[in-house]
């Protein structure tokens, strides 16, 4: 089966600091794909970034950078120099892959970031 | 804007009433997705179109659900005698499936969802 754990439910950090959103996943396939997505309050779901299970580069992006490790099963997120707007629910999300069909996404709890100024 | 649309955004109703929502995904995409999210929890996967045809539901969509996308675009979502544990944000989600010789897992773009009350 196919799991998602965010072990962190709410994070609080002050404006500038660096903080980092854990994510482990469990699955058995060899190809999958593993995803972030932020909920701002507004309540819609925010597409950031999507790794498949073959690349193991991290990435950055701006202030936004992603450490997947396949030998630990984790796909970390970390937000450089935070910002109040970066204030939401971060979900981690996985999804097998398939040939020339749709898959369903096993998203984790969220974790709860909260940046004051 | 071209991105998912969702209607309506709220909808309060009455147990044993009947709900219906729709869903209109990004221009193109064959591929259309429905969750459920209840306060506190990530989404749960419902239901899944390729085109017109459903082609997963899960355990969560009793009988009282139904899911239709009658012509490949856009989608509805109805709930039949509703009950006070429905109520949950709804959220639909699409993406554009190509063909190709490789196992791949497309980007699903949300719609800012329906959130549902059942008093």
């Amino acid at each position: 089966a196919q799991k998602v754990t965010q072990a962190q439910t709410e994070i609080s950090v002050v404006e500038k600091e660096d903080v980092t959103l854990d994510c482990v996943y469990e699955t058995r396939d060899t190809t999958y794909y593993l995803f972030w997505y932020k909920q701002p309050p507004s309540g819609e779901l925010v597409f950031l970034i999507r790794r498949n299970s073959f690349d193991e580069q991290n990435e950055i992006s701006g202030r936004y950078s992603w450490n997947f490790q396949k030998s630990t099963s984790s796909f970390n997120f970390t937000i450089t120099a935070s910002q109040v707007v970066d204030s939401a629910v971060y979900f981690c999300a996985l999804s097998e892959a398939y040939y020339n069909q749709g898959g369903k996404l096993i998203f984790g709890q969220g974790t709860e970031l909260s940046v004051k100024p | 804007d071209t991105g998912v649309s969702q209607n309506p955004r709220h909808k309060i109703t009455k147990r044993g009433q009947n709900v219906t929502f729709r869903c209109d995904p990004i221009s193109e995409h064959n591929r259309l997705y429905w969750y459920r999210q209840t306060l506190g929890q990530g989404p749960e996967f419902l239901t899944y179109f390729q085109n017109e045809a459903q082609l997963e539901k899960s355990r969560l969509l009793s009988d009282r659900f139904s899911a239709e996308r009658p012509k490949g675009s856009f989608s509805t979502l109805e709930i039949q005698r509703t009950e006070q544990g429905d109520s949950a944000m709804y959220l639909c989600a699409s993406s554009l499936g190509r063909l190709a010789g490789i196992k791949r897992a497309e980007t699903q773009y949300f719609g800012p969802g329906t959130r549902l009350l059942v008093l």
